[in-house]
This record gives structure tokens, C-alpha cells and sequence, in this order.
């Protein structure tokens, strides 16, 4: 089945410092998603990105679909973005998440 | 904005007991998934559905598992006889799927935190 890689696996931020969270799949996919896991587990979706760029806010994607990797790039970063950043893609009628990015953010 | 609603948000139970899991995708929603997390490790596919039935599962969807649409707006998710490592946050989430190869944003709920003692 299709695989999903994230680096880095930790990432600890001074407030203020911009950051860039990395995935990787192994093969060619229909959907791809950011997601925020916060601290009380919930799951938010961040982005739908299976190719191009986007931007919310202070975050923004790019999927380079033919070459198999999605970039996630959080500027200014604050505390509220603490917490665990996923990747997910699709691969067949389910969504295959990658191990995640842990991201601490000092004050 | 509309969202997808589960409840219990917690659920202790003991080992042996059935359990179930309650979800309200989003009403124009065509497709509904299960996932569960496993205490500090990534998010794992359970079973999607379409149209009544099952459209695929994974190796972790046994003979324990079963899910239901009883009714327009429910589905659940049932653990007939629990165990100690189902424990676990489930997650439901629900898509438009506008059908053939194109595909759309899964919309997760806040998730079942289940507790299996």
C-alpha cells in the first residue's frame, strides 16, 4: 500500500520563527490533507491539497504531485500552533496518515 | 459551517462489554469512514462506507467490528465484545465523493475517546 513520511518527527520553535514540516508518499494520489491534531485530540483539517499552492493565514501548502511530496510552511509561528501536524492521502476509499510532526512552540 | 458530530466524546467500559460509537456526518455527505488512534501514534483507517455497505476495511476491521447507517443521519460503529488494547480514539469523518476518480475533503468529528479496562 501507499506509504506516508513526515519530518521532521519533532520540532521545537521560538515564537516568532517560521517553520517548514515535510511529506513524503510513494505513489501518485488523488487527495492529500493537512491536518492539526490540538492538544485535545481533535483532528483539524488545514488543508485539501492534492497539487498547487494555498495559503490560510500565517499557513500555506504546495503539493508537487509528480514529485511526491507536500510541504507544509507555518510563518510567525505562535504557542497555539503547538501540537501535532499529519499528512494524509488517499489511497483508495481511506485516507493513509503519515507518523506525524510534533511542533512545540516557546514563548 | 457544517460538522461532523460524535458522541459519547468519552466512553470507560470494561473488557468483554459491547460498545457503541455514535457519529452524525454532515447531511449532504455521501461517504462515512471510521479511524481509530492508538495513544500517541498515527491516525489508522478502520472501515469506509458507501450506499449502505461496506465499501472497504482494513486488516484491523475484524468479526468484532461492525458499522450501521439505522437511520438517515447516524452512523455508528459497533465493538461487539471489547478489548484492552481497543482502546483508542475513534474518529469518524464523512465526504461528498462526487463519484468515479475525483475525490474530496474528509471532514473528521472531535472523536470518541474509548477506554477499555
Amino acid at each position: 500500500g501507499i506509504q506516508v513520511e513526515q519530518s521532521p518527527p519533532d520540532l521545537i520553535l521560538q515564537e516568532g520563527a517560521n517553520s517548514t514540516l515535510r511529506c513524503n508518499f510513494s505513489d501518485s494520489v488523488n487527495n492529500l490533507q493537512w491536518f492539526h491534531q490540538n492538544p485535545w485530540g481533535q483532528l483539524i483539517n488545514l488543508f485539501y491539497i492534492p497539487s498547487g499552492t494555498k495559503q490560510n493565514g500565517r499557513l500555506s501548502a504546495t503539493t508537487v504531485a509528480t514529485e511526491r511530496y507536500s510541504l507544509l510552511y507555518i510563518s510567525s509561528s505562535q504557542t497555539t500552533d503547538s501540537g501535532v501536524y499529519f499528512c494524509a492521502v488517499e489511497g483508495g476509499n481511506k485516507l493513509v496518515f503519515g507518523a506525524g510532526t510534533i511542533l512545540r512552540v516557546k514563548s | 459551517e457544517p460538522e461532523v458530530t460524535q458522541t459519547p466524546s468519552h466512553q470507560v467500559t470494561q473488557m468483554g462489554q459491547e460498545v457503541i460509537l455514535r457519529c452524525v456526518p454532515i447531511s449532504n455527505h455521501l461517504y462515512f469512514y471510521w479511524y481509530r488512534q492508538i495513544l500517541g501514534q498515527k491516525v489508522e483507517f478502520l472501515v469506509s462506507f458507501y450506499n449502505n455497505e461496506i465499501s472497504e476495511k482494513s486488516e484491523i476491521f475484524d468479526d468484532q467490528f461492525s458499522v450501521e447507517r439505522p437511520d438517515g443521519s447516524n452512523f455508528t460503529l459497533k465493538i461487539r465484545s471489547t478489548k484492552l488494547e481497543d482502546s483508542a480514539m475513534y474518529f469518524c469523518a464523512s465526504s461528498v465523493r462526487r463519484g468515479g476518480l475525483s475525490t474530496d475533503t474528509q471532514y473528521f468529528g472531535p472523536g470518541t475517546r474509548l477506554t477499555v479496562l
